[in-house]
């Protein structure tokens, strides 16, 4: 079975610009979550998707938003950028234990690593 | 004060030693406890998946959760050059309805020295 995938792995970008990365979860999952991670701060929680609702929120600004498919796969999108959302985006999937038993078990991806000039 | 506590480290052992690392958490919900390891430039992976309290192995690997203390722990045995990574505690107090959350501690990094 595939992985989570991210795209794109990459990114630079300017203050005042908007962004947008995508994630495809694994084959069958349906809860998406985004995290940030950087060096200060740690993996913090962004958001949580299921089937194309948002379930959870974490304490981010309104600049951060997110959506997901009816395929499962998920955008997120951060308008408005500022020199601190340099950070790696890290998207996970869950099947939210329907196959495995396991709650919250999240797969990750490679994330995408954002450079805010 | 954050919700799960964990010593940045860096954490240097020789080859073949075992690695000890903890999380503290004040969160008393918590209930579901995960081990993940980083390597660099890398997305976390999936090293060890806990419910509640006890102890579990797999292969290398043992996590124990300790509730009454709010303690985690995990044991690397035999470590290998290939251990040395960023480890991460997370945690979720997940009611089904409320949705997937992982709170992370800061990460340990770990080096095993050949």
């Amino acid at each position: 079975k595939a992985g989570v995938t991210q795209t794109p792995r990459y990114l630079i970008k300017t203050r005042g610009q908007q962004v947008t990365l995508s994630c495809s979860p694994i084959s069958g999952h349906r809860s998406v979550s985004w995290y940030q991670q950087t060096p200060g701060q740690g993996l913090q929680f962004l958001f949580e998707y299921f089937s194309e609702t948002q379930r959870n929120k974490g304490n981010f600004p309104g600049r951060f938003s997110g959506r997901q498919f009816s395929n499962s796969r998920s955008e997120m999108n951060v308008s408005t950028l500022e020199l601190g959302d340099s950070a790696l985006y890290l998207c996970a999937s869950s099947s939210d234990g329907r196959t495995s038993g396991r709650a919250n078990e999240q797969f990750f991806g490679p994330g995408t690593r954002l450079t805010v000039l | 004060q954050k919700e799960v506590e964990q010593d940045p480290g860096p954490l240097s052992v020789p080859e073949g030693a075992i690695v000890s690392l903890n999380c503290t958490y004040s969160n008393s919900a918590f209930q579901y406890f995960m081990w993940y390891r980083q390597y660099s430039r890398k997305g976390p992976e999936l090293l060890m998946y806990t419910y509640s309290s006890g102890n579990k192995e797999d292969g290398r690997f043992t996590a124990q959760v300790d509730k009454s203390s709010k303690y985690i722990s995990l044991f690397i045995r035999d470590s290998q050059p290939s251990d040395s990574a960023t480890y991460l505690c997370a945690m979720s107090d997940a009611i089904k309805a409320a949705g997937n959350k992982l709170t992370f501690g800061g990460g340990t990094r770990v080096l095993v020295k050949p």
